[in-house]
């Protein structure tokens, strides 16, 4: 089982709705990633937060929200969103600097209508 | 800008054999390397991370080198078993993009045949 823990697993909406992917760890690291995966294609990055702060933006349209409420709890809202975000999005988590491993959950499957 | 490159795409062996999977990437100023495996529709398992400063990192039945002057790393994998198939990502993380961000190879899809 996974350490990295992602609610929901599914989630289909339509492009004016507003909704939330949460991912939950409990080992302690001070570092938490979203990335984004279509199919067939490897992870990008879209965000790192260390230590409850947002350190890492890679130029992600404004759409999608990041949010840091704690050191064990790191969200993504999602707003007006398009087909093409239709994708796996994956959470990870890390000790803290880079000569860590990253730690990945198993994602949330979107789907945009 | 950071390149990793990882052959083959695929791969089709029978069970038991010994496999070898490559990454190589263009800049050798990386922190680590680390490889990892991806089952359909699941998330990212970490296999082996290697330091810079390490030459390879052994897990059970894998093996991980790294050559960082030639800007190279294989992930050896001795007597495969159906439950190894799986797509195999390397990843770096290096100097230029930051300790945090990890670039990442397009994979191997390995398929191991009972």
């Amino acid at each position: 089982d996974t350490e990295v823990t992602q609610t929901p697993k599914h989630l289909v909406m339509g492009m004016t709705n507003k909704k939330s992917l949460k991912c939950e760890q409990h080992m302690g690291h001070r570092a938490m990633y979203w990335y984004k995966q279509k199919a067939k294609k490897p992870p990008e990055l879209m965000f790192v937060y260390s230590y409850e702060k947002l350190s890492i933006n890679e130029s992600v349209p404004s759409r999608f929200s990041p949010e840091c409420p704690n050191s064990s709890l790191l969200n993504l809202h999602l707003h007006a969103l398009q087909p093409e975000d239709s994708a796996l999005y994956l959470c990870a988590s890390s000790q803290g600097e880079g000569d860590q491993p990253q730690h990945f959950g198993d994602g949330t499957r979107l789907s945009i209508l | 800008k950071q390149e990793v490159t990882q052959i083959p795409a695929a791969l089709s062996v029978p069970e038991g054999e010994n496999l070898v999977l490559n990454c190589s990437f263009t800049d050798s100023a990386i922190y680590n390397l680390q490889w990892f495996r991806q089952d359909p529709g699941k998330g990212l398992t970490s296999l082996l991370l290697i330091q810079s400063s390490q030459r390879e990192q052994t897990s059970g039945r894998l093996n991980a080198s790294l050559d960082k002057s030639s800007g190279r790393s294989t992930l050896y994998i001795a007597a495969s078993q159906p439950g190894d198939s799986a797509t195999y990502l390397c990843a770096v993380s290096g100097r230029d993009q930051g300790a945090q961000k990890l670039v990442f190879g397009q994979g191997t899809r390995l398929t191991i045949n009972p």
